[in-house]
């Protein structure tokens, strides 16, 4: 019930595309989503974070969807660009509990120039 | 930007051997999390830390696992007796307060390979 099922597990996207990234989750208790990513050779990075009450939240090119009552949330990169390879996780925790981040397995994003 | 420092870099060991993984913790934090990275897998969490004690641990975190924090500014994880299993990244974090919404920072890893 902890776990949180990231797809794909890798994804080759052409400059310019749309990259998307899904994550599902069973415990309804996680209220709150952030995504890290993570370069080679380097520590998970905060990207961007949702919490449930809201359905989509955008910081520049990266978005998150939130779909609640499917327990699904997405990460889609606009314009992707060759900067943003890397690998991406998606997370859930508790915010007012348990502080431990649950993440995804990972999704290996390959941006061609 | 203020950053989650680890030491070594990496860090090669005998098995049954005894490790000391070294963090010092972005300096007003006061959250201090370990998570390891299996080569190809996910991020999991080990154990968190909150005021000289621990908060919260995984399954992970057996007996052969332990955490201090000896002064104001180093945050340790030590792993007694070595298992080849335990070759992995392992990752310090750190939050300034409470509740999963502040951001948990990382460092870049210590990897630890057990020959």
């Amino acid at each position: 019930q902890q776990q949180v099922k990231q797809s794909p597990q890798s994804l080759i996207v052409q400059k310019g595309g749309i990259s998307i990234i899904n994550c599902a989750y069973e415990n309804t208790a996680f209220d709150y989503f952030p995504w890290y990513q993570q370069f080679p050779g380097k520590g998970p990075a905060l990207l961007i974070a949702i919490r449930p009450d809201v359905s989509e939240k955008k910081e520049g090119r990266f978005t998150i969807s939130f779909n609640k009552s499917a327990k699904q949330f997405s990460l889609h990169i606009m314009d992707s660009q060759p900067g943003d390879s890397a690998t991406y996780f998606c997370a859930a925790t508790e915010d007012t509990g348990r502080r431990a981040l649950t993440f995804g397995s990972g999704t290996r994003l390959q941006v061609q120039p | 930007e203020p950053e989650v420092t680890q030491t070594p870099s990496h860090q090669v060991t005998q098995m049954g051997q005894e490790v000391i993984l070294r963090c010092v913790p972005i300096s007003n934090h006061l959250y201090f999390y370990w998570y390891r990275q299996i080569l190809g897998q996910k991020v999991e969490f080990l154990v968190s830390f909150y005021n000289n004690e621990i908060s919260e641990k995984s399954e992970i975190f057996d007996d052969q696992f332990s955490v201090e924090r000896p002064d104001g500014s180093n945050f340790t994880l030590k792993i007694r007796s070595t298992k080849l299993e335990d070759s992995a990244m392992y990752f310090c974090a750190s939050s300034a307060g409470q509740g999963g919404s502040q951001p948990q920072h990382f460092g870049d890893g210590t990897r630890l390979s057990i020959l």
